[in-house]
């Protein structure tokens, strides 16, 4: 059963403009959130996190949301670069059960076109 | 400087034969992690170890083994049972408590059965 869910699989957005990606999650005891970013044949790089405690952190041009009402957390990315082209994961972990595990989404595909 | 390596980058292998996967870290992370990726399934979790001499089977550990003798190094042994082992192979690593990024990963290891 999948506890980390990104539904669209790939977004085109112009460069410049913005570029939202979404993730849900159904495990109420997740209490921390990362994004990673994945470039073909190389492994994901960390991006930006939350913790449960924060509805928005920002970093550049990268800005990360969580709803914790709705089981929803977003990355918007503005201005939007041709470099921003990857695919992007997110992931979360129940870091209060003392667990070390990470559950991923499958991943979104973002292509930024200039 | 620290970081995650895997290799080979490359590896063929032909069907029936066992084949090992080689992750080393030097960042003193007492985690590690194998994870498998496939076109639109994103990342799915192998097997796991927390600390020298103990692992956990992950969502999809059948057909795969490793060990952790060391610290630093958790090899994956991809056995003849594995009915598909064409994929994308990523070794992590983390601190215990993860720590602010999450995990870290290697290049990734792309293992083609000929």
């Amino acid at each position: 059963d999948q506890q980390v869910k990104q539904n669209s699989p790939s977004l085109s957005v112009q460069e410049g403009r913005i570029s939202i990606l979404n993730c849900d999650y159904t495990n109420s005891m997740f209490d921390y959130f990362l994004w990673y970013k994945k470039y073909p044949a190389e492994g994901p790089t960390f991006l930006i996190s939350i913790s449960s405690i924060k509805d928005k952190n920002e970093d550049g041009r990268f800005t990360v949301f969580l709803n914790k009402s709705a089981k929803h957390l977003s990355l918007h990315i503005v201005p939007s670069q041709p470099g921003d082209s990857a695919v992007y994961f997110c992931a979360a972990s129940a870091t209060q059960t003392g667990a070390n595990n990470l559950f991923f989404g499958t991943g979104t595909r973002l292509t930024v076109i200039p | 400087d620290g970081g995650i390596t895997q290799s080979p980058k490359y590896l063929f292998r032909k069907e029936g034969q066992n084949v090992t996967l080689s992750c080393e870290q030097n960042l003193n992370h007492d985690a590690m992690y194998w994870y498998r990726q496939d076109p639109g399934q994103g990342l799915r979790l192998i097997y796991y170890s927390q600390i020298v001499n103990d692992f956990q089977k992950g969502d999809i550990a059948e057909g795969y083994s490793v060990s952790r003798e060391k610290k630093e190094s958790f090899p994956l042994t991809v056995t003849s049972a594995q009915k598909n082992p064409t994929a994308f192979y990523l070794c992590a690593s983390s601190p215990q408590g993860m720590g602010n990024y999450g995990y870290t990963f290697g290049s990734g290891t792309r293992l083609t059965v000929v």
